[in-house]
């Protein structure tokens, strides 16, 4: 099946600094999703992207399919940004494969 | 994008004990899912969900330790059968309309078992 890495596992930041996360995917997908797990366990969608660049606000993602891997932009991250964030890529049909998870904290 | 109720939020169970969860949408959906994430891990689909028919397990999970429901297109349940503390995890359901959209997921339920 298909292998999804997430990269760095774990992230420390001071408020206002910018980052960036990476996802690497061992087939040809077409579909990826990234989340963001809040401290409740929630999965929140940031972004539905197989392909190409997007952008909401302080967060930005860019898939190059072709290239297997997508980035997550965060930019001037703040305290809420604090979580675990997941891409996941579908298997087939049906199945959505998730990433080992970057977990981040954002420290005031 | 659909609203998805999961009950309960959380609960605190004693082994050898049972839990169904419930995961209502607030509209007709195609597919329905169902998670569990470990303390620390990442999510693990445990099946889907199948409107008037058996669930189709993933490998690992077995539909006598977690059988599932989904009598209509807007409600599934979950339960966690016979429970022993390494049950204790995330349980989520997910949905999706079509087959090219993105998943949806409901708030979770937390569960621990003692």
């Amino acid at each position: 099946g298909i292998q999804v890495e997430q990269s760095p596992p774990d992230l420390i930041l001071q408020e206002g600094a910018n980052s960036t996360l990476r996802c690497n995917f061992s087939d040809s997908v077409n579909n990826l999703q990234w989340f963001h797990q809040n401290p409740w366990g929630q999965l929140i969608n940031l972004f539905y992207i197989p392909s190409g660049t997007k952008q909401n606000g302080r967060l930005s993602a860019t898939t190059v399919a072709t290239e297997r891997y997508s980035l997550l932009y965060i930019s001037s991250s703040q305290t809420t940004d604090s979580g675990v964030y997941f891409c996941a890529v579908r298997e087939g049909f049906q199945k959505l494969v998730f990433g080992t998870g970057t977990r981040l904290l954002v420290s005031p | 994008s659909a609203v998805i109720s999961q009950k309960p939020s959380r609960d605190i169970c004693q082994r050898g004990t049972s839990l169904t969860i419930q995961c209502q949408v607030d509209s007709q959906v195609t597919m329905m899912f169902w998670y569990r994430q470990q303390p620390g891990q990442s999510l693990t689909l445990i099946a889907t969900a199948n409107q008037g028919s058996e669930a189709t397990y993933e490998s690992g999970f077995v539909i006598d330790k977690f059988p599932i429901s989904r009598p209509n297109l807007t409600f599934s349940t979950l339960t966690v059968s016979n429970m022993s503390p390494e049950d204790s995890s995330i349980y989520l359901c997910s949905v999706r309309s079509f087959p090219n959209t993105e998943a949806f997921f409901g708030q979770g339920t937390r569960l621990t078992v003692v």
